[in-house]
């Protein structure tokens, strides 16, 4: 059974640091990962979609890698900023021809602070 | 356009009451799926839908049903409120593709009491 986990499980920072978010997976047998951004009270936002043959994805100041063998994803968000303060999911997609449904992470928590 | 919609918002029921969740989609998806996200958690799946009058069980299918009479709605039922059933519902909607990338609905919060 997929398990993915997100460290750390919070973070606060100043703003304009750059920091690094990151998440494993135990099957590195998956279709793709998505990061996800989820504000409080909120439905979840598509940041970014890695297929699993590509090794990171870039939208902006964020940048998302993809290291299927080792079971590893990070996701890095350069100068940071007080709106980029929410929730951040990690989720794979598996193999499964079926359903293609997503396995996610528990978050991290992040605060920007001005 | 207005994408993945969820009815209702907010709900609060008493143990052993029913209700139904109602997940709409505009954007003529084939697959369609229902999350619970609780506290500190991420979100896992309970049922979903490859199409049209199909359903399948996700992880967390106990104490749920679901219907897609339609293929633009997907229905999740809980016939007997638990406690353990208070939780954030979120739908979400895809179609095969390169990504089969999925689109959610803003959650419905279910207080059970």
């Amino acid at each position: 059974k997929q398990e993915v986990t997100q460290i750390p499980a919070a973070l606060s920072v100043p703003e304009g640091e750059n920091l690094v978010l990151n998440c494993s997976f135990t099957d590195s047998a998956i279709y793709n990962l998505q990061w996800f951004r989820q504000d409080p009270g909120k439905g979840l936002t598509s940041l970014l979609l890695i297929q699993s043959s590509q090794r990171e994805q870039t939208s902006g100041r964020l940048n998302a890698s993809l290291d299927k063998s080792s079971g590893r994803s990070t996701l890095y968000i350069a100068a940071s900023q007080p709106g980029d303060s929410a929730t951040y999911l990690c989720a794979v997609r598996g193999l499964d021809t079926g359903r293609r449904a997503l396995t996610f992470g528990s978050g991290t928590r992040l605060q920007v602070q001005p | 356009n207005a994408g993945v919609t969820q009815t209702p918002k907010f709900r609060v029921l008493k143990t052993g009451q029913s209700m139904t969740l109602l997940c709409a989609q505009d954007m003529n998806h084939e697959y369609m799926y229902w999350y619970r996200q609780d506290p500190g958690m991420g979100l896992r799946l309970i049922h979903y839908s490859v199409g049209e009058g199909t359903t399948a069980k996700g992880e967390v299918p106990d104490g749920y049903n679901v219907s897609r009479l339609k293929k633009q709605n997907f229905l999740l039922g809980l016939e007997s409120a638990a406690p353990s059933q208070t939780s954030v519902y979120f739908c979400a909607s895809g179609k095969p593709g390169s990504s089969y990338e999925q689109y959610f609905g803003p959650g419905t919060r279910l207080t059970v009491t």
